[in-house]
Parts: structure tokens; C-alpha cells; sequence
């Protein structure tokens, strides 16, 4: 079936410091891809998206690029500032149902930037 | 505000109650979803509408589970028989769909919290 596979955290940097939170995921066809990210008590916010293979996603620093050869979807942001302190979920939404906004998660990666 | 907003933030209730949430989405969106999320997992679908008609359900979804979206526009999830492994963060979200399906971005609320004790 399919599934997405996140690394686990916390992931602990300095302020400044290159970020690198790792996704892989396993899908019929080919899926769009998502970053999502969750602030202290705030609800689920898309970060950036990718629709097809080498596509890049990108916003506020932080990017991702659709690479099908390794079924990931890595995100990096190079300087990462204490506000980017938060969980970031990698999703999928499979092909064979289109983009119905049925999106199958990873469990999460909490990140937490020291000054 | 303009957002989704989910009612109650927080529920705690015994074990064999019925509890029911509510969801107010983003007025223009024509699309909703029911997510659950419990501690340290990422959100599981469990049901989504286009308008009122509820196009599909998860098999996470049992019986004592039953989601509504009377008129196009709020929706409740009603468990029944609570039980204490219902426990979660229920999460809302809304989008507006294309005329070819298309989904669009999802908007999230910040989900209803249920403790079965």
C-alpha cells in the first residue's frame, strides 16, 4: 500500500545552521507530494508541494524536490531561524485517486531551533 | 476569522458516551475532511464530502462512527459508545475542488481533542 516514511526526530539545531529532514515514500503510479507544518498550537499549514517528478517545491526558504529514482521528497531550508520551530509532516496523495485531498502522512518530525 | 473552526477544542468524556464534533469550514470551500491524529503519528483520513454527499470513508471508520454535512456547509463526526482507544486530535480541513477533481491546498483547523477515560 501505500505509505510515507519520515526521520525521527527531534531534530535539534542552531539557529543558522543547514536543515535537512529526510521523507521517502512508497506509491503506486505517480503521487503528489507535500510538505506540511504544524506551529505551537496552531492547525496543519501547507509549506510547498510537488506534482511530478524533479519538480521542486519551495516557500519561506525551505525546499523540496520530487526525485522518483529514490522515491523522496527531502526537505532543506538553509538557515533555519527559532520561528521554524515545529513539526513538519511529509504526505502523499496517490495517483490512483487522483488529488482527492486524501493524504496519507508520515508521522512527523519536530524540529527545534536554539538561538 | 476566516479559517476552519472545530468545536469543541476539547472533549473528555467516559468510556461509553457519545460525543459529536462540529466543523466550520471556510465559507467559499466545497470540500471537507475528517482526519484523526494520535500522539506522535501524522493525521489518518477518515472521510471527506464534496458539498453534502460523503464520497468516501475510510475503513478506520467503524460503525459507531458517523459523519454528517447537512446543506453543504458544517459538518459533525458523531462517535458512539466512546471507547477508550478513540482517544485522538480529530482535525477538520476544508479545500475547494476544481471542476476536474482537483482537491487544492488543504486549510486545517486546529482539531478537537477527545480523551476517553
Amino acid at each position: 500500500g501505500n505509505s510515507v516514511t519520515q526521520m525521527e526526530g527531534p531534530v535539534t539545531l542552531s539557529e543558522e545552521a543547514f536543515l535537512t529532514i529526510n521523507c521517502t515514500y512508497t506509491a503506486t503510479g505517480y503521487p503528489s507530494l507535500f510538505w506540511y507544518v504544524q506551529y505551537p498550537g496552531e492547525g496543519l499549514q501547507l509549506l510547498l508541494k510537488a506534482t511530478k517528478a524533479d519538480d521542486k517545491g519551495s516557500n519561506k526558504g525551505f525546499e523540496a524536490t520530487y526525485r522518483k529514482e529514490t522515491t523522496s521528497f527531502h526537505l532543506e531550508k538553509g538557515s533555519v531561524q527559532v520561528s521554524d520551530s515545529a513539526v513538519y509532516f511529509c504526505a502523499l496523495s496517490a495517483s490512483s485517486s487522483g488529488n482527492t485531498g486524501k493524504l496519507i502522512f508520515g508521522q512527523g518530525t519536530t524540529l527545534q531551533v536554539k538561538p | 476569522d476566516t479559517g476552519v473552526s472545530q468545536d469543541p477544542r476539547h472533549k473528555i468524556t467516559k468510556r461509553g458516551q457519545n460525543v459529536t464534533f462540529r466543523c466550520d469550514p471556510i465559507s467559499e470551500h466545497n470540500r471537507l475532511y475528517w482526519y484523526r491524529q494520535t500522539l506522535g503519528q501524522g493525521p489518518e483520513f477518515l472521510t471527506y464530502f464534496q458539498n453534502e454527499a460523503q464520497l468516501e470513508k475510510s475503513r478506520l471508520l467503524s460503525d459507531r462512527f458517523s459523519a454528517e454535512r447537512p446543506k453543504g456547509s458544517f459538518s459533525t463526526l458523531e462517535i458512539q459508545r466512546t471507547e477508550q482507544g478513540d482517544s485522538a486530535m480529530y482535525l477538520c480541513a476544508s479545500s475547494f475542488s476544481t471542476g476536474q477533481g482537483m482537491a487544492g491546498e488543504l486549510f486545517f483547523g486546529e482539531g478537537s481533542r477527545l480523551t476517553v477515560l
